[in-house]
């Protein structure tokens, strides 16, 4: 049971132009959202983040909004660069017993952006 | 620093065989998380580790073990290989157990199970 999915394995989108990379869940415990970038032979590094008592937080050319009615999240990227093209990863947590938390990840979203 | 850095870079082995995988922790953090990505997936987590201890377990069997050294570095066994075992394994290292924000993966190591 897939409780992260991404359902757009690709998106390609002109440089300059808005990406929107989006991420549903199933989970209503999640309370803490976030974003990965991985690019080939490295590992996921963080982007960005949200708490379920936000809908929307900004850094930089990043967004994210989180709409808990719809248990759906989006990353905004404007203006997109070539530097953007990667595989992003939404990624949700809750908090365990011990103050542990473990991310759930989706399967990713592979973003070109074109020159 | 070197950030967290993971041995080997690739390793082959057949069914059947033992492996063990190693991490080092970024230089402050004490919490070591394994997750393993299969070809197309996302990583799933396998287990955390703090103060040597196994915390937190995902959804996998036991033959998927591993270990925290009293200098935070970590091992993950995995036993009675099986060719669904080939994957990305990745650690990511946290200073304590629920900074998730402040996790950091490392490279990974790429284990082919012939």
């Amino acid at each position: 049971d897939q409780q992260v999915k991404q359902n757009s394995p690709s998106l390609s989108v002109q440089e300059g132009r808005i990406s929107i990379l989006n991420c549903d869940y199933t989970n209503s415990m999640f309370d803490y959202f976030l974003w990965y970038k991985k690019y080939p032979a490295e590992g996921p590094t963080f982007l960005i983040s949200i708490s379920s008592i936000k809908d929307k937080n900004e850094d930089g050319r990043f967004t994210v909004f989180l709409n808990k009615s719809a248990k759906h999240l989006s990353l905004h990227i404007v203006p997109s660069q070539p530097g953007d093209s990667a595989v992003y990863f939404c990624a949700a947590t809750v908090l365990l017993r011990g103050s542990a938390r473990q991310l759930t990840f989706g399967s990713g979203t592979q973003l070109t952006v074109l020159p | 620093d070197a950030g967290v850095t993971q041995s080997p870079t690739h390793l082959i082995k057949t069914r059947g065989q033992q492996v063990t995988l190693r991490c080092s922790p970024k230089s402050g953090h004490d919490t070591v998380s394994w997750y393993q990505q299969a070809l197309g997936q996302g990583p799933q987590f396998i287990f955390q580790y703090y103060e040597e201890e196994e915390r937190q377990r995902g959804n996998f069997p036991d033959r998927f073990s591993g270990h925290q050294f009293p200098n935070y570095s970590s091992e993950l066994n995995v036993n009675a290989l099986l060719l669904g075992d080939s994957a990305l394994y990745l650690c990511a290292s946290s200073p304590g157990t629920g900074i998730v924000n402040e996790q950091f993966f490392g490279p990974g190591t790429r284990l082919t199970v012939l």
